[in-house]
């Protein structure tokens, strides 16, 4: 079955701490993962992909196939990184969102 | 640009009715993909229109359709409307849906269903 799971619904942490959010998924192929955050009041939007490997917005995430995990990581949180995070896959044309985190970094 | 618009923001229809939601994609985009959001839910993949055909399908019945236009822009049907119906209706578009292109989502129908 193809599956992502996001085992938190929120994470609350205080400004410059680090924050990790969890995603697993399960694929019998090799898809392609994604992270998307919409804040309050915008529209969902894709915050990176796996295959760019690079980091957006000090947000780094790596793909670990024996795990089949694709962990959100940022060392230092801000404030402005209070949203709403969707860990997603896509395997074909069809893209597969997690449940999601919601994020609440504290001053 | 506009962006990803979706028309109309929210709806109000009751039980066995019938509804058309419309999106208009980001400038230069060519596919147009469908999700449905239910509270407290991730987006769940509808169908995905490009060329004006449906190119793939996720897990929902056949009362749900969908068209897309010459210009790109597409719609959502949904007949025989059911409570469960109700949620964030999102479109999402792209170009030319290869393995590498985002998506650009617009801000979505709300559909309540009484």
């Amino acid at each position: 079955a193809q599956r992502v799971t996001q085992p938190e619904k929120l994470l609350s942490v205080f400004k410059g701490a680090p924050v990790e959010l969890k995603c697993n998924y399960s694929y019998s192929g090799s898809p392609e993962l994604f992270w998307y955050v919409q804040y309050s009041r915008q529209r969902l939007q894709l915050l990176l992909r796996h295959i760019s490997r690079e980091s957006i917005k000090g947000f780094t995430a790596d793909l670990n196939k024996g795990e089949t995990s694709f962990h959100l990581k940022k060392p230092f949180a801000q404030e402005e990184d209070s949203a709403m995070y969707y860990c997603a896959l896509r395997g074909g044309f069809k893209t597969i969102f997690g449940a999601g985190t919601r994020l609440f970094v504290k001053a | 640009d506009a962006g990803v618009t979706q028309s109309p923001t929210h709806l109000i229809k009751t039980r066995g009715q019938q509804v058309t939601l419309r999106c208009s994609p980001k400038s230069g985009h060519d596919t147009v993909s469908w999700y449905q959001q239910a509270l407290g839910q991730g987006p769940q993949f509808i169908f995905q229109y490009y060329e004006e055909e449906e190119r793939q399908r996720g897990n929902f019945p056949d009362r749900f359709s969908g068209h897309q236009f010459p210009n790109y822009s597409s719609e959502l049907n949904v007949n025989a409307l059911l409570l469960g119906d109700s949620a964030l209706y999102l479109c999402a578009s792209s170009l030319r849906a290869g393995l590498t292109d985002t998506q650009y989502f617009g801000p979505g129908t709300r559909l309540t269903v009484l």
